[in-house]
């Protein structure tokens, strides 16, 4: 079963707009990685961060981890209708297969 | 492409057939990754192979399933006397360090 889990389920927005989702997990991890997927599709990663680091960002995204409350966030800042998708956090702890949260299903409205 | 290949991308199967699917990690990549994901959830693992070598297994794994990785390159998966339950879309990834690559997956229906 998940251990992950995801907030909202759902997000719709106005293109321009920002973005927040959060996920959280129940134990410690080597690192946590966000990942889109278009419907129906396969997943693309979008970042990586590691334990010991408390955000990192790539062009339009920023990723926070808080390890002591076992949660990271993933904003998208003005949201493009090509940011339509599901995301999903997904991390490691001791082993190398990743255990995914369930997942927000984020629509831009154009 | 360099990137994680499956093999085939849409497979509809009558239930109880045997199906088998096909994954070409990247080619640095020593470590490959089966998952299983249904309508609106998150990917499960099912099971991982380093090099040749498979080191974990998943209790999904029911004993219908087998996972190859001969010679440490692409990798097959295998579901005997297919069930309506396995109807969902199977994920391969490939890493070498941390940052796991997947490929667009296989959709299998069983009817």
């Amino acid at each position: 079963s998940q251990q992950g889990e995801e907030d909202p389920q759902a997000l719709s927005i106005q293109e321009g707009e920002n973005a927040t989702m959060n996920c959280s997990y129940k134990t410690s991890i080597n690192n946590l990685q966000w990942y889109r997927q278009n419907s129906g599709r396969g997943l693309v990663h979008l970042i990586l961060i590691r334990s010991n680091e408390r955000e990192k960002h790539s062009g339009r995204l920023r990723v926070t981890l808080d390890t002591s409350k076992k949660s990271s966030s993933l904003l998208i800042t003005a949201s493009r209708a090509a940011d339509t998708a599901s995301y999903f956090c997904a991390y490691n702890f001791g082993n190398e297969k990743l255990t995914f949260g369930t997942g927000t299903r984020l629509t831009i409205i154009p | 492409d360099t990137g994680v290949s499956q093999n085939p991308r849409h497979k509809i199967t009558k239930r109880g057939q045997n199906v088998t699917f096909r994954c070409d990690p990247i080619s640095e990549h020593n470590r490959l990754y089966w998952y299983r994901q249904t309508l609106g959830q998150g990917p499960e693992f099912l099971t991982y192979f380093q090099n040749e070598a498979q080191l974990e297994k998943s209790r999904l794994l029911s004993d219908r399933f087998s996972a190859e990785r001969p010679k440490g390159s692409f990798s097959t998966l295998e579901i005997q006397r297919t069930e309506q339950g396995d109807s969902a879309m199977y994920l391969c990834a490939s890493d070498r360090i941390a940052e796991a690559f997947f490929g667009q997956g296989t959709r299998l229906t069983v009817v």
